[in-house]
């Protein structure tokens, strides 16, 4: 089993929409979340760290239920520059092992 | 802050032949991490350095692969001999290895290895 799983997508969405993904991670010790964007052909780069009590970051919103072992990213307001893949990134118990979904690819159209 | 700087950028071999690849990492940062990327797999962790001590090796897919860390601002992925099934977009990253909940990876550009 997969430690980190998301649905591959893609997410086709006009400009303007709400969009929300959501990953599932099968180590119930992991310490910390993230998600991290990525370009086509480009490194990836973080968008934003996953707290308990959830965390926003202007248009984007990051929620974590640690009961039932998932992560959430919103993304309201969309746009054309927020086509990209999106990975949810867990860092495992031992201490500096981080785990990379396979990524949501996300595209927004005009 | 130059970020983590990997070359080469591409590399086309062919099968049989060595390669490697190179990192500097992002100076002060006591982490660095070599990934692999495809699209069947995603991005794997082959190895990761702490202290330029090598940590953890255990997704390094085979003996044909190996790597190093021989001063805190250097290490090196060699793949000996390559096959096709090693084309993929290797990354390195590196971190502050600080006992943190919120470490952050800093990753390089990445090198497209083909080999054919």
């Amino acid at each position: 089993r997969k430690e980190v799983e998301q649905d591959p997508g893609p997410f086709n969405v006009p400009e303007g929409a709400t969009v929300a993904f959501n990953c599932t991670y099968s180590n119930s010790a992991s310490q910390s979340f993230f998600w991290y964007r990525q370009d086509c052909r480009k490194e990836p780069k973080l968008l934003m760290s996953v707290y308990s009590s959830g965390n926003e970051d202007g248009r984007f919103t990051a929620q974590l239920n640690r009961a039932s072992q998932y992560i959430s990213l919103l993304i309201r307001d969309s746009k054309l520059s927020d086509s990209a893949t999106y990975l949810c990134v867990v860092k495992g118990n031992n201490f500096n092992k981080f785990y990379f979904g396979s990524g949501t690819k996300l595209n927004v159209k005009p | 802050d130059a970020g983590v700087i990997q070359s080469p950028r591409h590399e086309v071999t062919e099968m049989g032949q060595e390669v490697t690849l190179r990192c500097k990492p992002i100076s002060g940062h006591d982490y660095l991490f070599w990934y692999r990327q495809t699209m069947m797999r995603g991005l794997e962790l082959l190895i990761y350095f702490n202290n330029n001590v090598p940590i953890d090796d255990s997704g390094m897919p085979e003996d044909r692969f190996s790597a190093k860390m021989p001063n805190a601002s250097f290490s090196t992925l060699k793949i000996q001999p390559s096959e096709p099934r090693d084309s993929a977009v290797y990354f390195c990253a590196s971190s502050l290895g600080q006992r943190t909940t919120n470490e952050k990876l800093f990753f390089g550009s990445g090198t497209q290895l083909s080999v054919l």
